[in-house]
């Protein structure tokens, strides 16, 4: 089943414990993206990644890294979680090289509680 | 710069009745695409609609049924004879070709139908 997975679905944690979450798709997609999702603001994109090793700042990027060294994975860091970092993410991938101009597919989403 | 605005952050209908959400965006890019995603309950993102700058065609899905405008930066969302089922949030969203490849979300609309 073609489908974009995050892990864990569910975290609590306390300020500066260093957490990853992951994102992983089996779609063989070259663009992927991280998003959170807080009341009131809508979706906002953390960072991107055009292909492998290819990656790029959204509008929300600080205090969040990402990698891309294979195509089906796109990891999230948390190096020094906050509680400004609590919130609902996703994380998506689309087919498109040219950009996300193409329908993107979202994981489950991954609810974070820094305390 | 891209952006995005849904004006109704909540709407209310009783079940049967036929509901608009609408969408204002704003770019300097002449190729961009559109894009409606709905969030239920449950919380996933699902895909509905994507649209590129190009087709100002007005499409028809069911129930739904979308109206593009360039000439009023507008691209709105109908939902005829709406049910218990479409309430969920909506998010309009746009994309630019050139430039960036970001995604801008609009905040969403929650639509409740009530029975």
């Amino acid at each position: 089943e073609a489908q974009v997975t995050q892990n864990p679905r569910y975290l609590i944690t306390v300020t500066g414990k260093k957490l990853t979450v992951t994102c992983s798709q089996n779609m063989n997609h070259e663009y992927m993206s991280w998003y959170r999702q807080d009341p009131g603001l809508g979706l906002r994109q953390i960072y991107y990644s055009m292909n492998v090793e290819v990656t790029d700042k959204g509008d929300v990027p600080e205090g969040y890294k990402v990698s891309r060294k294979e195509k089906r994975n796109f990891p999230l860091i948390l190096e020094s979680p906050s509680p400004n970092q609590t919130s609902l993410y996703f994380c998506a991938s689309s087919p498109s090289s040219g950009g996300p101009t193409d329908t993107q597919y979202f994981g489950p989403g991954t609810r974070l509680t820094v305390l | 710069a891209q952006k995005v605005t849904q004006a109704q952050t909540e709407i209310s209908v009783v079940e049967k009745e036929d509901v608009t959400l609408d969408c204002v965006y704003e770019t300097r890019d002449t190729t961009y695409y559109l894009f409606w995603y709905k969030q239920p309950p449950s919380g996933e993102l699902v895909f509905l609609i994507r649209r590129n700058s190009f087709d100002e065609q007005n499409e028809i899905s069911g129930r739904y049924s979308w109206n593009f405008q360039k000439s009023t930066s507008s691209f709105n969302f109908t939902i005829t004879a709406s049910q218990v089922v479409d309430s969920a949030v909506y998010f309009c969203a746009l994309s630019e070709l050139g430039g960036y490849q970001k995604v801008t979300f609009g905040i969403g609309t929650k639509l409740q139908v009530i029975p």
